[in-house]
């Protein structure tokens, strides 16, 4: 079946310092999501990325769909403490009600 | 504040105990799911239910019973369910049928099988 990774698994950043996760599926998708899920909370739509090559931004968030969609990416700058948590993607296909979750990074921020 | 209700927040049961899960949404959406997250780890589908009718389900083992009353409603039937079971269960919904918009996660119900 679809398998989608993430790297890395953990992330510590100290304040202020970029971040990066990857995230890569087995195979080619419809659209990919970004999820954020604070430390004791539920997941939270972030974004979503339909086509190739696609790049969007939000203030300090960048997200990346690669031109094969099998590859994305969520970069951070300036990290904050509010930043914490962890990040999935989640891979969709067409006319598939099902959405498969990356592994996800669990981002710590050290003040 | 989330837009999708799931009770109760916690509950501990034993190995021979019934108990029903529920989620509430009120957003007209016609897709509703049920995962279950163990700690570190993604959320994992169990069931998806579109206009009401289920159409997925992940070989999810019968101790597990899904239930979409209406459109706003969706319960979850717990019966002898095993330790390995112990989890948080959130429930979500989506507008459209197919993965093209964002899913709304409710809180989440954390389970404990004793």
């Amino acid at each position: 079946g679809q398998q989608v990774m993430q790297i890395p698994q953990y992330q510590h950043v100290q304040e202020g310092e970029d971040f990066t996760t990857y995230c890569n599926s087995s195979t080619t998708l419809s659209n990919i999501q970004w999820y954020k899920q604070r430390p004791g909370g539920h997941p939270v739509f972030l974004i979503q990325l339909v086509k190739s090559g696609e790049v969007k931004k939000q203030k300090r968030l960048t997200f990346q769909f690669g031109e094969a969609k099998k590859n994305s990416s969520l970069h951070i700058t300036a990290t904050q403490t509010t930043d914490v948590g962890t990040y999935f993607c989640a891979g969709g296909n067409f006319g598939n009600e099902k959405l498969t979750f990356g592994t996800g990074t669990r981002l710590t921020i050290i003040p | 504040d989330t837009e999708v209700t799931q009770t109760p927040k916690h509950l501990v049961m034993g190995m021979t105990n019934k108990k029903s899960l529920k989620c509430e949404q009120h957003m007209g959406h016609r897709a509703m799911y049920w995962y279950k997250q163990k700690a570190k780890k993604p959320p994992e589908l169990m069931f998806v239910y579109s206009y009401e009718k289920l159409s997925i389900n992940e070989s999810v083992p019968s101790r597990f019973s899904p239930e979409c009353p209406n459109s706003s409603l969706l319960n979850l039937h717990l019966h002898a369910l095993q330790p390995e079971d112990s989890a948080l269960y959130l429930c979500a919904s989506s507008q459209e049928r197919d993965t093209h918009g964002p899913q709304h996660f409710g809180d989440g119900t954390r389970l404990s099988i004793l």
